[in-house]
């Protein structure tokens, strides 16, 4: 079935620095998807991405959609101590909704 | 618009007792998923619904877990009988007809089995 890889899997940055997760499939991706869940809370959908090279910003979010559709970014400029949580990507093709084991950040004060 | 409702929030039980959940989706949402979420973990589908009917339930444990959506709006997750490592969050989503779209997570409920 479809797998995706998220790495890394643990971010601590202190406040103000920048933080990148990735998504990486084997196989080409009809979309992605990107979610956000808090400590303790649920996951809360981010962005939708669909096409080749798509890049998407949602203020200090940056998501980016690579040309083969094989693989995506999330960066988050100059992190802020409510960015704290596990940012999962989803992707799915034939199959269902499929999320990434997601990249737990932390950010220092 | 309201959100997801899930009940009970926690739960703790004892391993090879019963345990049931309950779902109710946004209203006017056809599509309604369970997740299991093991701690440090993803989410992980076991079931889907669209309406009333089973569209995957692929990965659904079926010789303990079990689920309903009889009248196409709430659904219930039943594990019967429980085993330690069912200890997990248990979400549930919904979303309209459209394909592919983003999903809407409930709370969750927090199972515990000792």
């Amino acid at each position: 079935g479809q797998q995706v890889m998220q790495i890394p899997q643990y971010q601590h940055v202190q406040e103000g620095e920048d933080f990148t997760t990735y998504c990486n499939s084997s196989t080409t991706l009809s979309n992605i998807q990107w979610y956000k869940q808090r400590p303790g809370g649920h996951p809360v959908f981010l962005i939708q991405l669909v096409k080749s090279g798509e890049v998407k910003k949602q203020k200090r979010l940056t998501f980016q959609f690579g040309e083969a559709k094989k693989n995506s970014s999330l960066h988050i400029t100059a992190t802020q101590t409510t960015d704290v949580g596990t940012y999962f990507c989803a992707v799915s093709g034939n199959t269902p909704l499929v999320f990434g084991k997601g990249t737990r950040l932390s950010v220092i004060a | 618009e309201a959100g997801v409702a899930q009940s009970p929030r926690y739960k703790i039980i004892e391993k090879r007792q019963s345990v049931a959940f309950w779902c109710n989706p946004i209203s006017g949402h056809a599509t309604l998923y369970w997740y299991q979420q093991i701690l440090g973990q993803g989410p992980k589908l076991l079931i889907q619904f669209q309406n009333n009917g089973v569209v995957d339930d692929s990965q659904l444990p079926k010789d303990r877990f079990s689920a309903e959506r009889l009248k196409g709006v709430d659904s219930t997750l039943k594990i019967q009988p429980a085993k330690l490592e069912d200890s997990a969050v248990y979400l549930c989503a919904s979303n309209s007809d459209l394909a592919q779209e983003t999903q809407y997570f409930g709370p969750g409920t927090r199972l515990l089995v000792l």
